[in-house]
């Protein structure tokens, strides 16, 4: 089943704790993104990946690292966490980085900085 | 750049009747899609409907259509005879060649029996 996926689902923590959420893809996708959710803004993106050891900043990248050094993961890396950072992030990725398909979502991660 | 904009914070229709979720968008691109994505409670993001620019006939997917008004920068969602099982947030989302999606603040779509 083609899907992308995402651990943990559910996690909290306290602040300057270092954290990595996963995110995995088995559909062979070239483009990755992360993105956060939060009441009112709507989805805005954190960082992307348009290949392999090719990444780039979003539109809300502080706080964030990633890397992408296999194609199908693209983990997201919180150094320091702050509770600003408590948020709902989604994982997302596309067939192609320069045609405009249809992106595929993990499930989210829900996550509490205390 | 690109921004979305949702005006209707919430909405709710009657079961079986109609309801129009609307939405805003502004790019300097010609080329570009136009998404609608459900999000109801178990969080997931669902693809509901796509249309290029570049098509001028409105697309359709069983009881979702769009209108879309190219001109007035203009992308509502018409969901008809509507059921319990489409009470969810709704995402519209604005995707350029070779960029991000660019999605907007979210409509929470009620449905009352």
């Amino acid at each position: 089943e083609a899907q992308v996926t995402q651990n943990p689902r559910y996690l909290i923590t306290v602040t300057g704790k270092k954290l990595t959420v996963t995110c995995s893809q088995n559909m062979n996708h070239e483009y990755m993104s992360w993105y956060r959710q939060d009441p009112g803004l709507g989805l805005r993106q954190i960082y992307y990946s348009m290949n392999v050891e090719v990444t780039d900043k979003g539109d809300v990248p502080e706080g964030y690292k990633v890397s992408r050094k296999e194609k199908r993961n693209f983990p997201l890396i919180l150094e320091s966490p702050s509770p600003n950072q408590t948020s709902l992030y989604f994982c997302a990725s596309r067939d192609n980085s320069f045609v405009v398909t249809e992106a595929f979502f993990g499930q989210g991660t829900r996550l509490t900085v205390v | 750049a690109q921004t979305v904009t949702q005006s209707q914070p919430e909405m709710s229709v009657q079961e079986a009747e109609t309801v129009t979720l609307s939405c805003t968008y502004d790019t300097s691109e010609s080329d570009y899609y136009l998404f609608w994505y459900k999000q109801p409670p178990s969080r997931q993001m669902i693809l509901v409907i796509r249309q290029e620019a570049y098509k001028q006939q409105n697309a359709t997917e069983n009881r979702f259509s769009v209108n879309f008004q190219k001109a007035a920068k203009s992308f509502s969602l018409k969901i008809s005879d509507s059921q319990l099982g489409d009470a969810a947030m709704y995402f519209c989302a604005l995707g350029i060649y070779g960029n991000k999606l660019v999605f907007g603040a979210g409509t929470i779509l009620r449905v009352k029996s």
